[in-house]
């Protein structure tokens, strides 16, 4: 089946500071998407790519969808405390409505 | 925006009693809702993708006897989880796909899952 690498799979960084994550398939997607996740609740969708090449941004998230149609980054600029959650990619192939699932990026942001 | 009630958020039950979970999309019909299981610190297992008014798809390894789905109509999709016993302790979270009418846009909404711990 699908896999998705993610990595990190935790950063610490410092208040401000700009982070990078990414994801890799080892098949095709039509959809990448981003969610974040705080604890106890469920996954809440920060960005969603669906065209290979896309950029899109939302507030200090931006996220891209490779030119292969295997991968994907986001990017959180100027970090502040409330971005500490975890992070998880999840892409849709062709063919199917099912999503599936990076292993999560754990950012702790220090003040 | 599309949104995806789930209850009850937490719930604690003993062994070998069922528990029924629901999902149900507010402002949307969901034509597919999807059941996730999450260990801590592990990202969400697909546990089964219903479709309204047919019978779910389990995914390999799920026993279908113990997590009863039942997708009734377009907005409400019930997981109960029968004879639990406490290795079925997790987090569980639905999503629902909201059918925008364009396969580029498959929007993905989810619950705010439900702890079910089994004592």
């Amino acid at each position: 089946g699908q896999q998705l690498n993610q990595s990190p799979q935790s950063m610490f960084i410092q208040e401000g500071e700009d982070v990078s994550m990414n994801c890799t398939s080892s098949s095709i997607f039509n959809t990448w998407l981003w969610y974040k996740q705080d604890p106890g609740e469920g996954p809440v969708l920060l960005i969603a790519l669906y065209k290979a090449g896309e950029l899109t941004s939302n507030g200090r998230l931006t996220a891209q969808f490779g030119i292969t149609r295997k991968d994907s980054f986001l990017n959180i600029s100027a970090s502040i405390p409330s971005d500490v959650g975890i992070y998880f990619c999840a892409g849709r192939g062709a063919g199917s409505y099912q999503l599936t699932f990076g292993k999560g990026t754990k950012l702790s942001v220090i003040p | 925006g599309a949104v995806v009630s789930q209850h009850p958020s937490r719930v604690i039950c003993k062994s070998g009693t069922s528990v029924k979970i629901e999902c149900r999309s507010l402002d949307f019909q969901a034509t597919t809702m999807f059941w996730y299981r999450q260990f801590p610190k592990q990202s969400l297992m697909l546990m089964a993708t219903s479709n309204e008014g047919s019978k779910a798809t389990y995914e390999q390894g799920v026993e279908k006897d113990k997590f009863l789905i039942n997708h009734a109509s377009l907005t409400l999709s019930t997981l109960t989880v029968t004879s639990a016993h406490p290795e079925d302790s997790s987090f569980y979270i639905c999503s629902a796909r909201a059918d925008t009418g364009t396969t580029s846009n498959p929007g993905y909404t989810f619950g705010s899952g439900t702890r079910l711990t089994v004592v």
